[in-house]
């Protein structure tokens, strides 16, 4: 079993749909929990990060943390064709180096 | 800043041959890693550097890899020799090594081995 799960999609909704993306991990040691876009032939672009559990939000974006299930969402309100991507959760301990675990990736289709 | 800059963007080679990816860190950050991504496997670590140190290539597939970071502002993976299941992209990324260890990555290097 992988370290962390994500499925690959792909994903494809509506322009101006809520789109929910979503991860799901074995390591409770994982502390930051970051959100990475890729746009296609690009390399990973970090989206959104948090520490440990709670929500955040940034514009059309929310992450979510709930270490209790080691699932971690992240949310698009009004999604447009631009946020066309994969989508990489990525995490990490706060001991241990500087290692980042990536998830597989979704990709993201919005239709316009 | 220019970012994470990487060469070369492609690279076509046969099997056999030697392939060397080179890498540029953003200025100042003092971790720089190297990723392979592909469609089966996703995005791998191969190794990281911190204060140009290898701390961990535990992901490194086998001796035909290796990767060096002489100075604190380049770095190269070479493959030597090449085999067909070595195509993939390979991404460089560099950070402060803080924290979450935000990662700032380059364009990649997509290698194709015939």
């Amino acid at each position: 079993q992988k370290e962390v799960e994500q499925d690959p999609g792909p994903l494809s909704v509506p322009e101006g749909a809520i789109v929910s993306l979503n991860c799901t991990y074995s390591n409770s040691a994982f502390q930051y929990f970051m959100w990475y876009r890729q746009y296609s032939r690009k390399g990973p672009e970090l989206l959104m990060y948090t520490y440990s559990s709670g929500n955040k939000e940034d514009g059309r974006f929310t992450a979510q943390v709930d270490k209790s299930s080691k699932y971690i969402s992240l949310f698009i309100r009004d999604s447009q064709p631009s946020d066309s991507a994969t989508y990489l959760c990525a995490m990490k301990t706060s001991h241990g180096g500087n290692k980042l675990v990536f998830g597989a990736g979704t990709i993201l289709r919005v239709k316009s | 800043d220019a970012g994470v800059i990487q060469s070369p963007r492609h690279e076509v080679t046969e099997m056999g041959q030697e392939v060397t990816l080179r890498c540029k860190p953003i200025s100042g950050h003092n971790s720089l890693f190297w990723y392979r991504q592909t469609m089966m496997r996703g995005l791998e670590l191969l190794i990281y550097f911190n204060n140009n140190v290898p701390i961990d290539d535990s992901g490194m597939p086998e001796d035909r890899f290796s990767a060096k970071m002489p100075n604190a502002s380049f770095s190269t993976l070479k493959i030597q020799p090449s085999e067909p299941r070595d195509s993939a992209v390979y991404f460089c990324a560099s950070s402060s090594g803080s924290g979450a260890n935000v990662l700032t990555f380059g364009a990649g290097s997509r290698l194709t081995v015939l």
